[in-house]
């Protein structure tokens, strides 16, 4: 079955200390993986996906098919970081698309 | 201005009295679909629309009805409502026929609570 996984439903750190969000996922074909991230009193947006291979924001994310992962990571997290992040997951000539369950992340002052 | 119109934000209603919730994009996107947000279950797909007139299921379609009768509007349908549909619910559109060509813009959301 097709599955998002994001296994940390707070992650809370200091200003200044590195950031990874968990992303793990299950498919059987090729899928395409993206983050989303919605900061308070904003609307839910992408923030990056995994075909552009870009940096957004200082955030970046490495699909690994190995280990079925799309983490996403910052080296220093800043307050304005704060935010509800998800990964989502779609595939090739399909409308579906599945998020996993959505991390908090609290940058701390 | 760009942008995905949900309405109402806010909605309380009894069991099983029929409601919409309107859904609304002016950018000329092709898809189309709708989410419900709930804790612990992050955002689940309902229905998907790749085109006009044509829809299919998410995840979590029983209970719900759409329609893409035009581009620009994307209606949410609960014909019985049921306690068990009160949640958080996104639509959301993007320019290319697939969830995954292009970025999905959100709506603002409409809460629903069905007692």
């Amino acid at each position: 079955a097709q599955r998002v996984t994001q296994p940390e439903k707070l992650l809370s750190v200091f200003k200044g200390a590195p950031v990874e969000l968990k992303c793990n996922y299950s498919y059987s074909g090729s899928p395409e993986l993206f983050w989303y991230v919605q900061y308070s009193r904003q609307r839910l947006q992408l923030l990056l996906r995994h075909i552009s291979r870009e940096s957004i924001k200082g955030f970046t994310a490495d699909l690994n098919k190995g280990e079925t992962s799309f983490h996403l990571k910052k080296p220093f997290a800043q307050e304005e970081d704060s935010a509800m992040y998800y990964c989502a997951l779609t595939s090739r000539n399909t409308g579906k698309l599945i998020f996993g369950q959505g991390t908090t992340l609290q940058v701390k002052p | 201005e760009a942008q995905v119109t949900q309405n109402p934000r806010y909605l309380i209603t009894v069991t099983g009295k029929k409601l919409t919730v309107t859904c609304s994009q002016n950018m000329n996107h092709e898809y189309m679909s709708w989410y419900r947000q709930d804790p612990g279950l992050g955002l689940r797909q309902i229905y998907y629309s790749m085109n006009v007139e044509v829809t299919d299921k998410g995840d979590v379609p029983e209970g719900y009805k759409v329609s893409r009768k035009e581009k620009r509007n994307f209606p949410l349908i609960l014909e019985s409502p049921s306690p068990n549909q009160t949640s958080l619910y996104f639509c959301a559109s993007s320019s290319k026929g697939r969830a995954g060509d292009s970025p999905l813009h959100f709506g603002n959301g409409t809460r629903l609570t069905v007692t």
